[in-house]
């Protein structure tokens, strides 16, 4: 079984500066991987950065980053040079392979312009 | 590039009817999955497939059942609809080895 968690309901940052959204898991797979979602109004789900659990270094797009600390369980998204369209929800999801994903209850995002 | 199709994009059922759901994943992509959304909910799984047997399966109500085809596609057919179906569902596709699951734009399933 997993568990994701997502403790903070809702995060503010002024355009153009850094904000970090936090996530926790838990799980008892050897081999998985974590994943970020961004939800815009649209109800779209996108796809915005994966980590593998065997990978030791921090995955990186663009302006997404993320602070993966396996022995903490703590998987971390950095936001830099927010833009307004990074308005979102953002979910924390965690799966292994084919398995569906478990998501974290997600991290409202406001851009302040 | 091509996305994952879901259709219809909206639904409209009353309680105690059957609607089905479709998906067509991104070409070359072998796995499908179904999720559901309800309002102001995190997605939740349902289940998924891989090659077109059964991978995975989560919190799916024994009123749905859902297949893969030959071509890949898949359906999600529900039964018995109840008032607290009512939600966007979601499919996504990945494929074996990267298993980045990318999603389709949802079905829209209101029950009256």
């Amino acid at each position: 079984a997993q568990t994701v968690t997502q403790s903070q309901p809702e995060m503010s940052v002024q355009e153009a500066e850094t904000v970090t959204l936090s996530c926790t898991y838990d799980t008892s797979e050897s081999d998985y991987y974590l994943f970020w979602y961004k939800q815009p109004p649209s109800r779209q789900m996108i796809l915005v950065i994966r980590q593998e659990a065997y990978k030791q270094q921090n995955a990186t797009e663009n302006r997404f980053s993320v602070n993966f600390q396996k022995a903490a369980k703590s998987f971390s998204l950095k936001i830099s040079d927010s833009q307004l369209g990074d308005a979102a929800m953002y979910f924390c999801a965690s799966g292994g392979g084919a398995d569906g994903l478990t998501f974290g209850k997600g991290t409202h995002l406001i851009i302040q312009p | 590039a091509a996305g994952v199709i879901q259709s219809p994009r909206h639904l409209i059922k009353e309680k105690r009817e059957t609607a089905t759901l479709k998906c067509y994943p991104i070409p070359r992509h072998d796995t499908v999955y179904w999720y559901q959304q309800g309002p102001g909910q995190d997605p939740q799984f349902l289940i998924s497939f891989y090659e077109k047997m059964q991978s995975d399966k989560g919190s799916i109500p024994d009123r749905f059942s859902a297949q893969q085809f030959s071509d890949y596609h898949s359906e999600l057919n529900m039964s018995s609809l109840e008032l607290g179906d009512s939600a966007l569902y979601f499919c996504a596709s990945s494929n074996e080895g990267s298993y980045e699951q990318y999603f389709g734009p949802g079905t829209r399933l209101t029950v009256t």
